[in-house]
This record gives C-alpha cells, structure tokens and sequence, in this order.
C-alpha cells in the first residue's frame, strides 16, 4: 500500500542552525502539507502546497520556514534558523483528487530537537 | 478563529463494551470530518471520513454527522485493548483544504 515517507525520523540541531526536513509524498497525489505537533499539544497546520506553489500558510509560517518541491518525489520543509520553540514532531500529508481525495495521508513523522 | 473541541479524557472502557468520541466544530461552513487515531510518538492514522449528514459505519467503527449541530461522533462498537490511543477529530477548513485538529481523546480500553 502506498505511503508517505519522511526523513529523518529524529534530528538534533543547535539553535539557530538551518535544519531540512524531507518528505516522499505518495505518487500520485497532487496536494502536499506540512503539520507539527509540540509534545503534549494538537496537531497544527503549517503550509499547504499545490501546482508547485503554496496555497495556505498558517501565522506559524513565518518567513524562518519555507517549502519546496525539488524534484518530482520530493516535497521539503526548511527551517533558516531554528528556535528552541521550533522543537515538535513534523509530519508531511498528501492527499490525491478522485475517491476519497479529501483524505491526507500522513507521513511517520520526523521528531526535531533544537538545543 | 476556526475551533475543534474534543474532551481529553480518558475515557476508560472494558474490553468489549462500546467506545463513544465526541467532536464539535465552530465553522459551519466545514464539509468534510475526519477522525484519525495517534499512539504514543507516532503519526495520525485515518480511521473514517465524513461528509454528509447521518452514520457511516466502518468494521466496529462508526461515525455521526451532525451538521446542524455541529457535531461529529465515533462509536467503537467492541472495544479493543489495541484500540486505546488518543483519538483526534480533524475537520476540512479553508480553501487549501487544511486540516483543524481538535487536542484529542484519549482512549483506555481495559482487560
């Protein structure tokens, strides 16, 4: 069954380094999103990215953080220059267009520590 | 802001007995409803999809639409001790389709 990849599963970094966070999204999905979740609290929205641009942004998604879609599997999310408060579980999401295209997929999440 | 509330738990049920989530959104315009079950330090893994008024049922899962009111619903209806997780009720807002997450219920099942 199809599903969505991402690496690393952890990552440490110090603050105020550049960290990239990277995602395979299932292959023919179109609609791509990232999420983070700090330890204890809900899931939130951070970007929406569809036809190589991006659709939707939260206020979290500030200019620290950009989107890419490097190559035709590839969809990136870079923070420039992490703050000990950027520290949560990242998760990517894709979802396709016909029967059930409503649904995101997640990814397993990669677990980022900024010391 | 665009809100999903959920009770944090936990709600503890036996092994068996009938799980019952409860979820409500505060915009109206809000057509699609998703509830996704997280354990511990994983990932959400969907559970169901709705979109319309009424029950839709899935294995030993269903889920209740309410749109008048609101409010969404997932029944488990035989309780596994697999089952217990924190379970979050996603609603579709935006033109981006972005996902609001309600903060999750966690669920015990006991033996």
């Amino acid at each position: 069954e199809p599903e969505v990849t991402q690496t690393p599963s952890h990552q440490v970094t110090q603050m105020g380094q550049e960290v990239i966070l990277r995602c395979v999204p299932i292959s023919n999905h179109l609609y791509f999103y990232w999420y983070r979740q700090i330890l204890g609290q809900k899931v939130e929205f951070l970007v929406s990215f569809y036809n190589n641009e991006i659709s939707e942004k939260s206020e979290i998604f500030d200019d620290q953080f950009s989107v890419e879609r490097p190559d035709g599997s590839n969809f990136t999310l870079k923070i420039r220059s992490t703050k000990l408060e950027d520290s949560a579980m990242y998760f990517c999401a894709s979802r396709g267009t016909s029967g059930g295209g409503e649904t995101q997929y997640f990814g397993p999440g990669t677990r980022l520590l900024v010391l | 802001q665009k809100e999903v509330e959920q009770n944090s738990g936990p709600l503890s049920v036996p092994e068996g007995a009938i799980a019952s989530l409860n979820c409500t959104y505060s915009d109206r315009g809000s057509q699609s409803f998703f509830w996704y079950r997280q354990y511990s330090g994983k990932s959400p893994e969907l559970i169901m999809s709705i979109y319309s008024n009424g029950d839709k049922e899935d294995g030993r899962f269903t889920a209740q639409l309410n749109k008048a009111s609101q409010y969404v619903s997932l029944l488990n209806r035989d309780s596994q001790p697999s089952d217990s997780a924190t379970y979050l009720c996603a609603v579709n807002t935006g033109g981006g389709n972005k996902l609001t997450f309600g903060t999750g219920t966690q669920l015990k099942v006991e033996l």
